[in-house]
């Protein structure tokens, strides 16, 4: 079946620095990857939507300059998360419309220390 | 406008007996409507889903959802328990069923079973 493969699974960055997060679509092109985060033990919110090509479009509330979002082939989405701190310590998942289905990445758990 | 609704926010249940995990949901379009599992860091994996079909619906590991627009409701079942369905559910709307449409998740229900 479609897979997005997410990487990396886990990264530990210095406060101020910068983290990088791909989503790849393995067996599919995706025109448009979802970009989600989850806090512990909470729910999955939103954070933007990316189309190849194009600017993402951010939801509410969501830093479009610390929160970089590219997508600029049809199998690679990123997001970087921009002078990271604390607060940005959370659990990140990438989704992607397989044209059945919606698939998604593993997650990332980012940890900013 | 989109919105789940997941009644419980934890439900135990002994090894080998039925689940139950409730779902209601707001839609103003004929929606589709998923769920999802999801283990300890770990991504979502998708059970089962309706889009306008079957309002009995069946998915993977004895899983099934059944569709009752009357009552808004979309609740997930299972005859019997097994440990391995310990996690973390979340109950998922799209409003057209379209696809590359946003996804409205429900607050989730974690899943404890009892040996």
């Amino acid at each position: 079946g479609a897979v997005v493969s997410q990487h990396p699974s886990w990264v530990i960055c210095k406060s101020g620095t910068s983290v990088k997060i791909e989503c790849r679509s393995l067996d599919f092109q995706a025109t448009t990857m979802f970009w989600y985060r989850q806090f512990p033990k909470q729910s999955l919110m939103l954070m933007a939507t990316s189309n190849e090509g194009s600017k993402a479009t951010y939801e509410q509330g969501v830093e479009k300059d610390k929160f970089l979002i590219n997508h600029a082939s049809l199998t690679l989405s990123t997001l970087t998360v921009t002078s990271a701190h604390p607060e940005d310590s959370s659990f990140y998942i990438c989704s992607a419309w397989t044209g059945l289905g919606y698939t998604f990445g593993s997650g990332t758990r980012l940890t900013v220390v | 406008a989109q919105s789940v609704t997941q009644l419980d926010s934890h439900v135990s249940v002994s090894e080998g007996t039925p689940v139950l995990l409730r779902c209601n949901y707001s839609s103003s379009y004929s929606p589709s409507l998923f769920w999802y599992v999801q283990h300890p860091n770990k991504g979502l994996q998708l059970l089962l889903k309706y889009t306008s079909a079957a309002t009995l619906v069946k998915g993977i590991n004895g899983f099934e959802a059944e569709f009752k627009k009357s009552e808004t409701s979309f609740h997930l079942t299972k005859p019997s328990a097994h440990m391995s369905d310990a996690a973390e559910y979340f109950c998922v709307v799209s409003d057209r069923g379209f696809g590359n449409e946003k996804l409205t998740f429900g607050t989730g229900t974690r899943l404890t079973i009892i040996p």
